[in-house]
C-alpha cells in the first residue's frame, strides 16, 4: 500500500515542550515539504528538502526544525520557539523532475494544552 | 507579491448543477497549475493539473480551464454530488518544485 503516512493523528504539545510529528513516504520521491495549514485557510509552507540531508526554509520556518536522514523520512520539530503552533500540519512529497504534482498525507492537528 | 488568489469563498449549488471554481494568479512565470481538493480533517486530495502550454485538460467529470493572458484558472465540475462539497484550492508552480496555495473556495452542495 502506497503512499504518505503522518503520526500521530492528533499530538497535544504543553508550554515549553519540543513535539516531533513524522512523515513517512513510500512512492520513492525525492522532495518532501510540510505545510502549516490554519483554519479556514490555505497551506503555508514551512520547509521543504530536495535532496537527502539537504533542506530549504520556506516562508513560515520560524520555531520550526527538520532533518532529511533518510530519503522516506522528513520529520518536523515543533519547537517551544513557536509561540503558535495550534495547526494543522501537512506533509507531501514529489519526483523532483521540475514541475510535478504534490501528494499529500493526511495530516496531523496540533493543539496546545 | 506574487500570489495565488480565489473569487468566491464560499460557492452553494444544487446538486446535479455544474460548479465553476475561480482563481487567479499574478506569477506570469508559473509553468504549471493544480487543482486539489481538501475534505474536512483530511490531507489535500489531487484532483487534476495543467501546464502552461495547454489551455484545457479534462478528466473525469473535471476540466480545468486556464487563460494565460488574464491569468486565470479555473476548475468545473459536471453534475456536482454531494460527495464534491469539500474545499477547492489552486497552486501554481513557481521556482522549481516549489507551490504557491491559493486560500481555498467552499463548496456545499445541496440535495
Amino acid at each position: 500500500d502506497g503512499g504518505i503516512t503522518q503520526s500521530p493523528k492528533y499530538l497535544f504539545r504543553k508550554e515549553g515542550q519540543n513535539v516531533t510529528l513524522s512523515c513517512e513516504q513510500n512512492l520513492n520521491h525525492d522532495a518532501m515539504y510540510w505545510y502549516r495549514q490554519d483554519p479556514g485557510q490555505g497551506l503555508r509552507l514551512i520547509y521543504y528538502s530536495q535532496i537527502v540531508n539537504d533542506f530549504q526554509k520556506g516562508d513560515i520556518a520560524e520555531g520550526y526544525s527538520v532533518s532529511r536522514e533518510k530519503k522516506e523520512s522528513f520529520p518536523l520539530t515543533v519547537t517551544s520557539a513557536q509561540k503558535n503552533p495550534t495547526a494543522f500540519y501537512l506533509c507531501a512529497s514529489s519526483s523532483f523532475r521540475g514541475a510535478e504534482t504534490q501528494y499529500f498525507g493526511p495530516g496531523t492537528r496540533l493543539l496546545v494544552l | 507579491g506574487e500570489s495565488v488568489g480565489l473569487h468566491l469563498p464560499t460557492l452553494s449549488v444544487q446538486e446535479g448543477d455544474n460548479s465553476i471554481i475561480n482563481c487567479a494568479y499574478s506569477n506570469s512565470a508559473s509553468d504549471y497549475f493544480i487543482w486539489y481538493k481538501q475534505e474536512s480533517g483530511k490531507g489535500p486530495q489531487f484532483i487534476i493539473d495543467i501546464r502552461s502550454n495547454m489551455d484545457k485538460r479534462q478528466g473525469q467529470r473535471v476540466t480545468v480551464l486556464l487563460n494565460k493572458t488574464v491569468k486565470h484558472l479555473s476548475l468545473q465540475i459536471a453534475a456536482t454530488q454531494p460527495g464534491d462539497s469539500a474545499v477547492y484550492f489552486c497552486a501554481e508552480n513557481t521556482a522549481g518544485n516549489k507551490l504557491t496555495f491559493g486560500g481555498g473556495t467552499r463548496v456545499l452542495v445541496k440535495p
